[in-house]
């Protein structure tokens, strides 16, 4: 079925440092990839995403972008900020079908001043 | 503000006591969805809805009940509750292709 795999956590960074967080996936088909963040004590935000290949989504200096020949989305970030300490879930949407939301288990990301 | 409302936030009950966790829309969204998100385990899909009476059991349904009467609310039933429902619980909504919009969150305690 439908999977998704992302790094494991923690991740610890300094402010300042560039951010990778690694996401492949395993769909038949063509699915939709997002990028969500759940920072401490809140629910999940849509952080980004795209639809089809070659598609980069971006949104607070964070990006990632659809690689259909490595079925990857890896999510990068120039330079962090302690603000950006929070747990980052890589998901997909097979399209066309029950629009089920498939997470990865999430990578928690802490950035030190 | 277009939102997502669950409620209660957090709720302590006993096992055994029903409980409705109720959750909103106003997004006009077909797709609603729950999950429930252990330590270790991530976000596991409990039950979704694709429209008004059309529901279907996600990864781990046993215990749990839904109904979708309204396009705008999709409760959460917990007949009976047991210990191992204890657990972080989130209502989700989407409108096709556009990515889920996601609830604050209800912790549940099941003493």
């Amino acid at each position: 079925g439908d999977s998704v795999t992302q790094m494991e956590g923690p991740v610890t960074l300094s402010e300042e440092a560039f951010l990778t967080i690694n996401c492949t996936y395993t769909a038949t088909g063509y699915p939709s990839l997002f990028w969500y963040v759940q920072y401490p004590g809140e629910g999940l935000q849509l952080l980004l995403k795209a639809t089809k290949a070659d598609d980069k989504g971006s949104n607070k200096g964070f990006e990632a972008t659809y690689r259909k020949e490595t079925t990857s989305f890896h999510l990068e970030k120039g330079s962090v900020q302690v603000s950006d300490s929070a747990v980052y879930f890589c998901a997909l949407i097979f399209q066309g079908g029950s629009e089920k939301l498939v997470f990865g288990k999430g990578t928690k990301l802490t950035v030190n001043p | 503000e277009a939102q997502v409302t669950q409620n209660p936030r957090y709720l302590i009950t006993v096992t055994g006591k029903k409980l409705t966790v109720t959750c909103s829309q106003n997004m006009n969204h077909e797709y609603m969805s729950w999950y429930r998100q252990d330590p270790g385990l991530g976000l596991r899909q409990i039950y979704y809805s694709m429209n008004v009476e059309v529901t279907d059991k996600g990864d781990v349904p046993e215990g749990y009940k839904v109904s979708r009467k309204e396009k705008r609310n999709f409760p959460l039933i917990l007949e009976s509750p047991s210990p191992n429902q204890t657990s972080l619980y989130f209502c989700a909504s989407s409108a096709r292709g556009y990515g889920y919009t996601f609830g604050s969150g209800t912790r549940l305690t099941v003493v």
